[in-house]
């Protein structure tokens, strides 16, 4: 398994402002994942991170909006730009182990902008 | 992409009786993987249980199994003997390649 580390838990910004999540997982990992979970909704693939690489989005995420950084195998960042209340949501941190199948995940970031 | 749908938005059991959950997916591939996950109100995610497509023997994990029909492209999941640590949102997913797909969860309920 692997334990993911998550920070901040959770935050109360301004709208347009910026905020940046921090991931640290305990273990050497290729994929880390970033997944929005919007109020009581399932949760939504935001972008693969890859070590030594631009992040993959997907579809209707855009760099722009959600810079990431993965600068090394245990370390990844999310920073969510020029926020609106839209914004507000759970931000989850993912990671898959090699030889596994299953994703585990952060303790996720509460997100509230007002 | 991949369509995972949870047709059931909230359960509501006895505790220490049955409750089914239900899910089904939509896909091309044949070689991939279907999870349950538990979010209870502290917002991890849990992995519950996992099925490999390739294996035909249902997994089962305690007091939790799944009934996967691969030809049907179903994978629900039984909780048995349902304790009150099992209240939270259930999500099924589908992983193929590196992806994981989620369906949009059923809330559980387990009443003392």
């Amino acid at each position: 398994s692997a334990v993911i580390s998550q920070k901040p838990s959770r935050d109360i910004c301004q709208r347009g402002t910026s905020l940046t999540i921090q991931c640290q997982v305990d273990s050497q990992v290729t994929m880390m994942f970033w997944y929005r979970q919007q109020p009581g909704q399932s949760l939504t693939l935001i972008a693969t991170a890859n070590q030594g690489s631009e992040a993959t989005y997907e579809s209707g995420f855009v760099i722009d909006k959600f810079p990431i950084s993965r600068p090394n195998l245990t370390f990844s960042t999310l920073t969510v730009s020029n926020m609106s209340p839209e914004d507000s949501s759970i931000y989850l941190c993912s990671v898959r182990l090699q030889g596994l199948g299953e994703a585990f995940f952060g303790q996720g970031t509460r997100l509230t902008v007002v | 992409a991949q369509t995972v749908t949870q047709s059931q938005p909230e359960m509501s059991v006895q505790e220490a009786e049955t409750v089914t959950l239900s899910c089904t997916y939509d896909t091309s591939e044949n070689n991939y993987y279907l999870f349950w996950y538990k979010q209870p109100p502290s917002r991890q995610m849990i992995l519950v249980i996992r099925q490999e497509a390739y294996k035909q023997q249902n997994a089962t994990e305690n007091r939790f199994s799944v009934n996967f029909q691969k030809a049907a492209k179903s994978f629900s999941l039984k909780i048995s003997d349902s304790q009150l640590g099992d209240t939270a949102m259930y999500f099924c997913a589908f992983m193929n390649d590196y992806k994981l797909s989620f369906g949009a969860g059923t809330t559980v309920t387990v009443r003392a």
